[in-house]
């Protein structure tokens, strides 16, 4: 059975960092291309990263690009989310999302985590 | 970047009644690489549809989707109770990939 279990979530300040991990299991993660979505409290899905399974194609929503590394270490079978500058309207459940045909590139996803929610206040 | 405008925002019918949404794209979608996900309350969204008229696995035949181009239609022929929630149509097309704002399913 798939699993994708986010985790690091938590209360930061306006400017300050933190770092998401997500554990797959169920799956060879190693071949698997990774993204995380994210959703702010009763709005709707925004697509944040994505990293190809040997971390050769990355790329980035607008509104994070410069602020956000996403990363990943396949010994290790986990994905990361390295969260800088952190704003306000950061403030969301940060969800760990795979497709089950392996690589996400022209494929839907399939494979959600249930999220970690991570907040942006003073 | 391909915005998605969904529509309605908010759909009120009843159990047994046929629910058409609609999501509309600002340029084509390549190879209709449409997607759309159903969200309950306090869970992750589950796929639905892709390549905008394939059924997930699992997902019953009353869901069915339909379009091409810059008009995607998902159409719930009859209504169970657990298929109100909320809708996301998707493009992943580009990789930059794009999620319309949803659309509420909601009991009437």
């Amino acid at each position: 059975e798939v699993q994708l279990v986010e985790s690091g979530g938590g209360l930061v300040k306006p400017g300050g960092s933190l770092r998401l991990s997500c554990a797959a299991s169920g799956f060879t993660f190693s071949t698997y291309s990774m993204n995380w979505v994210r959703q702010a409290p009763g709005k709707g899905l925004e697509w944040v990263s994505s990293i190809s399974s040997s971390s050769y194609s990355i790329f980035y929503a607008d509104s994070v690009k410069g602020r956000f590394t996403i990363s990943r270490d396949n010994a290790k079978n986990s994905l990361y989310l390295q969260m800088n500058s952190l704003r306000a309207e950061d403030t969301a459940v940060y969800y760990c999302v795979s497709c089950s045909a392996g690589t996400c590139y022209s494929n839907p996803f399939d494979y959600w985590g249930q999220g970690t929610l991570v907040t942006v206040s003073s | 970047e391909i915005v998605l405008t969904q529509s309605p925002g908010t759909l009120s019918l009843s159990p047994g009644e046929r629910a058409t949404l609609s999501c509309r794209a600002s340029q084509s979608v390549s190879s209709s690489y449409l997607a759309w996900y159903q969200q309950k309350p306090g869970q992750a969204p589950r796929l639905l549809m892709y390549g905008a008229s394939s059924r997930a696995t699992g997902i019953p035949d009353r869901f069915s989707g339909s379009g091409s181009g810059t008009d995607f239609t998902l159409t719930i022929s009859r209504l169970e109770p657990e298929d109100f929630a909320v809708y996301y149509c998707q493009q992943y097309g580009s990789s930059t990939r794009t999620f319309g704002q949803g659309t509420k399913l909601e009991i009437k």
